[in-house]
């Protein structure tokens, strides 16, 4: 069964320098969430859409930003990049949002390092 | 936020049962996931339960539900070295009908042969 594709897997970067990360959500699911998880940390939640349209925002920073597109696949654009922006960044997705289980579906990670 | 709390690690021996536990804090009705990681991957869904359930099995997998206590625990029959990971309770947010996800800190389960 297809799943969560996310790219890249891994990315290494120089601080203050800006950084993409993409997914491509499970055929007909129409949400995307993105986590964030430090080196022995649980996931923390960053942004999600629905319909692509921003729908749930949390622990973000301003120097970062999101969008879904017309195909449902969301980009997390990260910028002024800094030593504790490294971690490994998780997208999910999920159809019919709030119904039972509205089970999230992970991918498996871009591991992003900041030099 | 909700607080989702685990214990680090836990140790047995291949073929006993393993029992993961957790704790939350939002009392209103929610959905309660647990999730595997191995290393360098991603975040498996193993099963979750809906909060006026009090429990629920899948295979190998048994998921008990104590509401009183806010206490959910994960046991695994017959533990294989597969089962080798790290487990993450997570709760869905009430306050989210797009249901963002607060995460426990992981158990990590070892497994000996």
């Amino acid at each position: 069964a297809a799943g969560v594709i996310q790219s890249p897997r891994h990315l290494i970067k120089e601080k203050r320098e800006t950084a993409t990360l993409k997914c491509y959500p499970i055929p007909r699911h129409d949400t995307v969430y993105w986590y964030q998880q430090g080196p022995g940390q649980d996931p923390q939640f960053l942004i999600s859409f629905y319909e692509k349209m921003q729908s749930d925002k949390g622990s973000i920073p301003d120097r970062f930003s999101a969008q879904q597109f017309s195909d449902y696949h969301s980009e997390l654009n990260m910028s002024s990049l800094e030593l504790g922006d490294s971690a490994l960044y998780f997208c999910a997705s999920s159809a019919a949002p709030g119904g039972a289980g509205d089970e999230q579906f992970f991918g498996p990670g871009t591991r992003l390092t900041v030099l | 936020g909700e607080d989702v709390e685990q214990s680090l690690f836990l140790s047995v021996r291949e073929g006993d049962s393993s029992v993961i536990n957790c704790t939350y804090t939002d009392s209103s009705s929610t959905y309660l996931y647990w999730y595997k990681q191995e290393p360098g991957a991603g975040l498996q869904l193993l099963t979750y339960i809906f909060s006026n359930m009090d429990m629920k099995q899948d295979q190998r997998l048994t998921v008990l539900l104590n509401k009183k206590d806010k206490h959910l625990s994960l046991r695994i029959a017959d533990t294989q070295t597969g089962d080798s990971a790290i487990y993450f309770c997570a709760e869905r947010d009430r306050g989210s009908t797009l249901g963002r996800l607060y995460f426990g800190r992981g158990t990590q389960l070892t497994v000996w042969p």
